[in-house]
């Protein structure tokens, strides 16, 4: 079963705007990656955050983990169209052979 | 480098075909996955291979074969498909599968007819 939960489903907004969004998980995690997916391409890696971890940041991305609530944050600041994509958050339970997926956020940036 | 290829890009087929899926990775990486995409969802894992050996298969039906000739390569036999097998299906591998960062190859685009 699909353990993280993305919201919202999709996101719209202008260029220049900053888009944050969401994942809600339900176990223990070793530690929660963020995603990305161009149209019916691969997905690529963003980011992992570690449980003992709150924050972390690489170029305009900004993570936020809070494991007593099991949920994360992604935030993109002065968006670009380039970041028109889904985006998908996986955790991966501590051991675990496996990543399991939230349903994603399609995010949509306008010119 | 850092880069997973699959071959086909595309690939349509009919149910009484036989057909297989590549994937290659040489970042030297001992785990590697098949996932089934269908449109506007999440990928859904098939199969993990850890150090040449099959760790999990998810239920899948066995008209998919998965088959790992080397650490480096891994196969997917297609065979008596069903339309609703229609998908991207996406390889990816990470250093040991042990909950770390997965690099995803560009997928196949699969139309069962």
């Amino acid at each position: 079963s699909q353990q993280g939960e993305e919201d919202p489903q999709a996101l719209s907004i202008q260029e220049g705007e900053n888009a944050t969004m969401n994942c809600s998980y339900k176990t223990s995690i070793n530690n929660l990656q963020w995603y990305r997916q161009n149209s019916g391409r691969g997905l690529v890696h963003l980011i992992l955050i570690r449980s003992n971890e709150r924050e972390k940041h690489s170029g305009r991305l900004r993570v936020t983990l809070d494991t007593s609530k099991k949920s994360s944050s992604l935030l993109i600041t002065a968006s670009r169209a380039a970041d028109t994509a889904s985006y998908f958050c996986a955790t991966a339970a501590q051991g675990a052979q496996k990543l399991v997926f939230g349903q994603g956020t399609r995010l949509t940036i306008n010119p | 480098d850092t880069e997973v290829t699959q071959t086909p890009k595309h690939l349509v087929m009919g149910m009484t075909n036989k057909k297989s899926l590549k994937c290659e990775q040489h970042m030297g990486h001992r785990a590697m996955y098949w996932y089934k995409q269908k449109a506007k969802k999440p990928p859904e894992l098939m199969f993990v291979y850890s150090y040449e050996k099959l760790s999990i298969n998810e239920s899948v039906p066995s008209r998919f074969s998965p088959e790992c000739p080397n650490s480096s390569l891994l196969n997917l036999h297609l065979h008596a498909l069903q339309p609703e097998d229609s998908a991207l299906y996406l390889c990816a591998s990470s250093q040991q599968g042990k909950s770390e960062t997965q690099y995803f190859g560009p997928g196949t685009r699969l139309l069962v007819l």
